[in-house]
């Protein structure tokens, strides 16, 4: 059974138009990620909520926002995606921040922009 | 920012071959994890080492973490077509998680 799930799997969007990322878990974890990933490349922390506290990556651009509105869910809204913002968006989320606590990922959302 | 450095980015082999993968940084990680993900999917976890000089074994996979557990290495024996993926080293800190660029590997029939 999937536990962290991310929707929808492939997203298309227009330059510019802004879209939204989903992100749910059934594990009750503490802490949720996002990921940006492209392609031949690590993924690249954007941003991460420990519980409801909102924790940013100083590289992440404005553009990027997130909301947390309960345990369960996490979104991240791109507000006006350039073409530089294709890329495979990954969801992780973690028990705690305490050390050796691994991460489990979703499956990804691949946005792609016209 | 802790930088995590894999080695080799590609790797193409024959089936029955082994192979040896290695994840290098500058600093001390508390713990590190080795993922491997497939192409339109996210990365799997495939195993945690916490202590300096962990030694763990999956099936025909072995991961050590070095003794100042600032690198490890995952060894693959007797390689197979199914071993196929990006295999991503991650390092854990109280707060986040550290990638790196992860080694390809192809293993061909």
């Amino acid at each position: 059974d999937a536990m962290v799930i991310q929707n929808p799997r492939y997203q298309v969007t227009q330059f510019g138009k802004p879209v939204t990322l989903s992100c749910s878990q059934t594990l009750n974890h503490n802490v949720m990620y996002w990921y940006q990933q492209k392609s031949s490349q690590a993924p690249k922390l954007l941003f991460h909520y420990y519980d409801k506290d909102f924790n940013n990556e100083a590289d992440t651009p404005d553009n990027f926002q997130s909301r947390r509105p309960n345990t369960s869910f996490c979104f991240l809204d791109i507000r006006s995606p350039g073409l530089g913002d294709a890329a495979m968006y990954l969801c992780a989320t973690r028990p705690d921040r305490g050390s050796g606590q691994p991460q489990h990922f979703g499956d990804g959302t691949r946005l792609s922009i016209l | 920012t802790q930088l995590l450095e894999q080695s080799p980015q590609f790797l193409s082999i024959q089936e029955g071959e082994n192979l040896t993968v290695y994840c290098n940084s500058s600093s001390v990680f508390s713990s590190l994890q080795w993922y491997r993900q497939e192409p339109g999917e996210g990365p799997v976890l495939l195993v945690t080492v916490v202590t300096g000089g962990e030694v763990k074994k999956l099936k025909r996979l072995t991961f050590q973490f070095g003794d100042a557990r600032k690198d490890s290495s995952l060894h693959i024996t007797a390689a197979q077509p199914g071993d196929t993926g990006l295999y991503l080293c991650a390092g854990a800190g109280n707060n986040d998680m550290r990638f790196g660029a992860g080694t390809r590997l192809t293993v061909k029939p």
